[in-house]
């Protein structure tokens, strides 16, 4: 257990529709990642967030948009969803600094079927 | 661009031979490389990393990678495969820029152990 909790598990929906992703990082972690992973794209890098701020943007599309709340925990929204938007969505934290610097830790991940 | 190769989509081993997963990487400056692994139906789990320092780093259930600057490679091996070590795993550079932490991986090599 990596101590990222995400939540839902798996969540089905139509096209077109809007979900919320939602993530609690490790305790104490301030850095939130979230990463999409589909067969075809592999493991991509969408944005992070730095204690409440935005850090890095990667391949997000504008449809989709994220924020970490004061307590750190983060959500993914994505909108408008299209079939191709179907994916593993993970969240990961790390710390600042510290024996454990540059490592990720990953939750579970969140299933997206879009139908 | 920062990028990572992983060559190979499968490999096969006997259990108890010696294993092999192969990482390349293209960075400009001194490379922070990671592998993580996945097992079906969970996050991705950190194995190991190189940040400085000796070639050899050892990582978690006996796995370890020889970083090799000329080659720009990071192979990951251990010199005991056991069925339990098949699982997906990832090789990922951390991006240079000083302000974010985010993780470019591979493609991702399916390591097969056959009893």
């Amino acid at each position: 257990d990596s101590g990222v909790t995400q939540t839902p598990k798996h969540l089905i929906t139509a096209t077109g529709q809007r979900v919320t992703l939602r993530c609690s990082p490790r305790s104490g972690d301030l850095s939130v990642y979230w990463y999409q992973q589909s067969l075809d794209q592999g493991l991509q890098f969408l944005i992070q967030y730095y204690n409440g701020e935005e850090r890095a943007k990667g391949n997000i599309l504008e449809r989709f948009s994220a924020q970490q709340f004061p307590d750190l925990h983060s959500e993914l929204n994505l909108s408008s969803l299209e079939l191709g938007d179907s994916a593993l969505y993970f969240c990961a934290s790390s710390v600042a600094g510290g024996a454990r610097w540059g490592e990720q830790f990953f939750g579970p991940g969140t299933r997206l079927t879009v139908l | 661009a920062q990028s990572v190769a992983q060559p190979e989509d499968q490999v096969n081993v006997a259990e108890g031979n010696p294993l092999t997963v192969k990482c390349t990487y293209s960075v400009s400056g001194n490379p922070y490389l990671f592998w993580y692994v996945q097992y079906p139906n969970r996050g991705l789990q950190f194995l190991l990393k190189y940040i400085t320092g000796d070639n050899l780093v050892k990582g978690s259930y006996g796995f370890e990678a020889e970083f090799n600057k000329s080659q720009t490679s990071f192979h990951l091996k251990k010199p005991s495969a056991l069925v339990s070590d098949s699982a997906l795993y990832f090789c990922a550079v951390r991006a240079l820029s000083s302000n974010t932490g985010k993780l470019i991986f591979g493609q991702g090599t399916t390591l097969q152990v056959k009893p």
